[in-house]
């Protein structure tokens, strides 16, 4: 059983389109990230939710609407792509805040063209 | 602004021998620090981790060093073994309630056999 999985784990697309990725956790964790890994390989952090409630949203243009219909599922919805969205974007989760370990996806792979 | 640094991007060591990967940190709130292991394509795993109050951790083969004045931590695999040959990422999170994991930009670990 996959702890955290997020699909799809490649996604090619069209400037402008919109698009979505979701993520499960099977750990019972109150808290979901989003992460997004560049071209320079930095993993940066995008969202932090904690029990579906957001807690940090990192200066993230407003394209980017993360949807945490309940504490298992955290989804990314993006609209109106742009060539500088490619990257992998990657979901975690961990028991609560502080002092605890990420659990890592496998990653999505967003190209866009 | 970067607060956690790994400033070899690449490592190569001879199986068997010990391998060690260096972090430097800027921000003296850190509390809690973590290494992640990443192979390609797949998300990366944790490691091992260290809390702020402890200067030293190990794990099998692997120790993580942590030098508070320094604002440094290392972690050492000793024997090194091909398997290990991954992208190795040091983290570090601020006290509960941030919600807020930062991440190093990686050291590519390569062992030769």
């Amino acid at each position: 059983d996959t702890a955290v999985s997020q699909t799809p784990k490649y996604l090619v697309t069209q400037m402008g389109n919109d698009k979505s990725i979701k993520c499960e956790q099977n750990l019972g964790h109150d808290t979901m990230y989003w992460y997004k890994q560049d071209s320079k390989k930095f993993l940066k952090i995008m969202f932090s939710y904690n029990n579906k409630e957001l807690i940090i949203n990192e200066t993230v243009p407003n394209r980017f609407s993360p949807k945490s219909p309940d504490k298992a599922h955290l989804n990314l919805h993006i609209n109106s792509l742009e060539l500088g969205d490619s990257a992998v974007y990657f979901c975690a989760s961990s028991h609560r805040d502080g002092n605890e370990k990420l659990f890592f996806g496998s990653g999505t792979q967003l190209s866009v063209l | 602004d970067q607060q956690v640094k790994q400033n070899s991007p690449s490592l190569s060591v001879q199986e068997g021998r010990i391998s060690i990967l260096n972090c430097d940190y800027t921000n003296s709130m850190f509390d809690y620090f973590l290494w992640y292991k990443k192979y390609p394509a797949e998300g990366p795993t944790f490691l091992i981790s260290i809390s702020s109050i402890k200067d030293k951790n190990e794990d099998g083969r692997f120790t993580v060093f942590l030098n508070k004045s320094a604002k440094h931590l290392s972690l050492h695999i000793v024997p090194s073994q091909p398997g290990d040959s991954a992208v190795y990422f040091c983290a570090a999170s601020l006290p509960t309630g941030t919600y807020k994991y930062i991440f190093g930009t990686g050291t590519r670990l390569k062992v030769l056999a």
